[in-house]
């Protein structure tokens, strides 16, 4: 089955404290990239990946990294999580590019005490 | 800002209703596209409709496209209960990635 594959799902943890949220895809898509969604603003892109070793900025990138070491893995690191990250967090990937439909995980819900 | 608004923010509908849902943007687009979200999960792609169509069907969706007004529309027929969700417009404004508006949350009562 197509899909994309985000963990953990749900992560309380403490200010200052390292995570990573892993992504995985099983379609061979070349683009993926990350979003936040927080009520009121929507869906904002922090980061996107056009292809291996290849990811660049989105919108709100502040705080957050980013690798692609492998085409199926798009990691979110946050090395020194703050509470305004709080928020639910979804890994997006498409064929080749930003503009064509995207796949979604099923999200990550991160509260940071 | 944010390409795409929808209206109205909020429906509730009874089952078996048509719910109608309405997508404006700023800019010129290349392609609209419409998702639809259920409550804690991921968004999920529904249709696409080019700048050069005018009307797209796929199942009980109808989605239309006013480039002159930049609008577009998101038809559900025969609601059930199962099309509770949210739904978002995201357009691609001469970007290189999709824009997402605010949403519809749509409330179908059994």
């Amino acid at each position: 089955e197509a899909q994309v594959t985000q963990n953990p799902r749900y992560l309380i943890t403490v200010t200052g404290k390292k995570l990573t949220v892993t992504c995985s895809q099983n379609m061979n898509h070349e683009y993926m990239s990350w979003y936040r969604q927080d009520p009121g603003l929507g869906l904002r892109q922090i980061y996107y990946s056009m292809n291996v070793e290849v990811t660049d900025k989105g919108d709100v990138p502040e705080g957050y990294k980013v690798s692609r070491k492998e085409k199926r893995n798009f990691p979110l690191i946050l090395e020194s999580p703050s509470p305004n990250q709080t928020s639910l967090y979804f890994c997006a990937s498409s064929l080749t590019q930003g503009t064509q439909p995207q796949h979604f995980g099923d999200g990550t819900r991160l509260s940071i005490l | 800002s944010q390409q795409g608004e929808e209206d109205p923010q909020a429906l509730s509908i009874q089952e078996g209703e048509n719910a109608t849902m309405n997508c404006s943007y700023k800019t010129s687009i290349n392609n609209l596209q419409w998702y639809r979200q259920n409550s804690g999960r991921g968004l999920v792609h529904l249709i696409l409709i080019r700048s050069n169509e005018r009307e797209k069907h796929s199942g009980r969706l109808r989605v239309t496209l006013d480039t002159s007004k930049k609008s577009s529309s998101l038809l559900i027929t025969a609601s059930r209960a199962a099309d509770t969700a949210s739904y978002f417009c995201a357009t691609d404004g001469n970007s290189y990635k999709l824009i997402f508006g605010s949403g519809t949350r749509l409330l179908v009562r059994p």
